[in-house]
């Protein structure tokens, strides 16, 4: 299996910019999760699904921030518009129904927003 | 509410000497915890996990943690560092075993091997 795969995996724009993010998850597994990691702020879960569903979009910083998951082998995160301030590393993870703690970590795409 | 502290935010060994990450624990409802583990430029490995089974709980490149419920820790060793164990350590906690698919991580801890 490929794992879970994250393009692109690394984005430089300018503020104001609109950003999307991709991630295919591991096939089978049912739940998707979207992180952000800075510095500051360490690991912080911004959404998840479970079979395509948004079940807490609790950590979704504002308005600026969404995902979809139009199918269980694809999902999106959105910014729009950019801000400096959302420069980080974002991870996507998926796990199987079963086990919904064993999540499987992308590589990541690091977002530069100048 | 749930949560974890990583006493230590770098941790430094020499190869071949035993390894030490601290964690403690605070939760509601009784934990499941884990520690995940990040190699540079990586994403995070899950590196084991405890779920109301056996208190020492064994995992992937001979690492182990014991949760002790009375001092709310569940601390990550190694016998031997290895040069490879070289990584960031996250303490993790879900409030339950099963159907809780959102974890709280804690700061992590950076491990050095000095050769």
């Amino acid at each position: 299996d490929a794992g879970v795969i994250q393009s692109p995996r690394h984005e430089v724009t300018e503020m104001g910019q609109e950003v999307t993010l991709r991630c295919k998850p591991i096939s089978g597994h049912n739940s998707l999760f979207w992180y952000r990691q800075t510095m500051m702020r360490g690991l912080e879960l911004l959404i998840y699904f479970n079979n395509n569903v948004p079940i807490d979009d609790s950590g979704m910083p504002e308005d600026r921030f969404s995902a979809k998951m139009p199918n269980a082998s694809f999902s999106t995160l959105k910014i729009q518009p950019s801000e400096p301030r959302d420069s980080a590393v974002y991870f996507c993870a998926s796990s199987p129904a079963s086990r919904s703690y064993e999540q499987y970590f992308g590589p990541g795409t690091r977002l530069t927003v100048t | 509410a749930q949560s974890v502290t990583q006493l230590d935010s770098h941790v430094s060994v020499s190869e071949g000497t035993p390894v030490l990450l601290r964690c403690n624990y605070s939760s509601s409802y009784s934990p499941s915890l884990f520690w995940y583990v990040q190699h540079p430029n990586k994403g995070l490995q899950l590196l084991l996990k405890y779920t109301s089974a056996a208190t020492l709980v064994k995992g992937i490149n001979g690492f182990e943690a014991e949760f002790k419920k009375s001092e709310t820790s569940f601390h990550l060793t190694k016998p031997s560092a290895h040069m490879s164990d070289a990584a960031e350590y996250f303490c993790v906690v879900s409030a339950r075993n099963f159907g809780n698919e959102k974890l709280t991580f804690g700061t992590g801890t950076r491990l050095t091997i000095i050769p």
